[in-house]
């Protein structure tokens, strides 16, 4: 079974303040990694997924950079807003089968 | 409208008592999974299928089956359930390859 950790377990920012959080895999046998974002109540929601070494991919506001070498990825959030309150989760996988997703790192923003 | 349905959406049973949890998908993809959610042990994967008549074990099968005999379909079936499988179970569909999943709703379910 993969190890995926994401840190911090859970943080709180003020409204406008940009965040980023990380997520750590084994760097052995990679093939993709992917980002989701989790709303309280709802269900899990793809937000990217990354392959190549040094890729970025930008939604808005949020942003994510991937090294595949030393097996990390971050996830950054620009002026956050209430809306973006969520728990981000990552998931590297093997070849689209089998997924093991990260404990999630929970975002509260505050107003 | 491209949904994953599961059903039952709330499910309080008792242990012993034979069940299934229905998933069907309307995106024609070729890739099924099934998940559980529990507090402090975030998504865990159950079961995946990758086609019709193709499934494999996630990280976490032990009590549970699944069928994949039609490609919208993927149902999850607790033969005897027992109190340690209560959790919040979600389906999920995917292009193969891509990665990318779908969830659904996901179904609440109590053993006691």
């Amino acid at each position: 079974i993969l190890n995926v950790e994401q840190s911090p377990q859970s943080l709180h920012v003020q409204e406008g303040d940009s965040t980023n959080f990380t997520c750590s895999f084994p760097s052995s046998n990679f093939y993709a990694l992917h980002w989701y974002r989790w709303e309280t109540a709802k269900s899990p929601e793809a937000l990217f997924v990354m392959t190549l070494n040094g890729d970025e991919k930008k939604k808005g506001r949020i942003s994510a950079t991937l090294n595949t070498k030393e097996g990390y990825s971050y996830l950054y959030i620009k002026g956050s807003q209430p809306e973006d309150s969520a728990t981000y989760l990552c998931a590297p996988d093997n070849y689209g089968q089998n997924f093991v997703f990260g404990p999630g790192t929970r975002l509260s923003v505050l107003p | 409208e491209a949904q994953v349905t599961q059903n039952p959406r709330y499910l309080i049973t008792v242990t012993g008592k034979k069940l299934t949890v229905t998933c069907s998908q309307n995106m024609n993809h070729e890739y099924m999974s099934w998940y559980r959610q529990d507090p402090g042990l975030g998504l865990r994967q159950i079961y995946y299928s990758m086609n019709v008549e193709v499934t494999d074990k996630g990280d976490v099968p032990e009590g549970y089956k699944v069928s994949r005999k039609e490609k919208r379909n993927f149902p999850l079936i607790l033969e005897s359930p027992s109190p340690n499988q209560t959790s919040l179970y979600f389906c999920a569909t995917g292009l193969a390859g891509t990665g990318e999943q779908y969830f659904g709703p996901g179904t609440r379910l109590t053993v006691t």
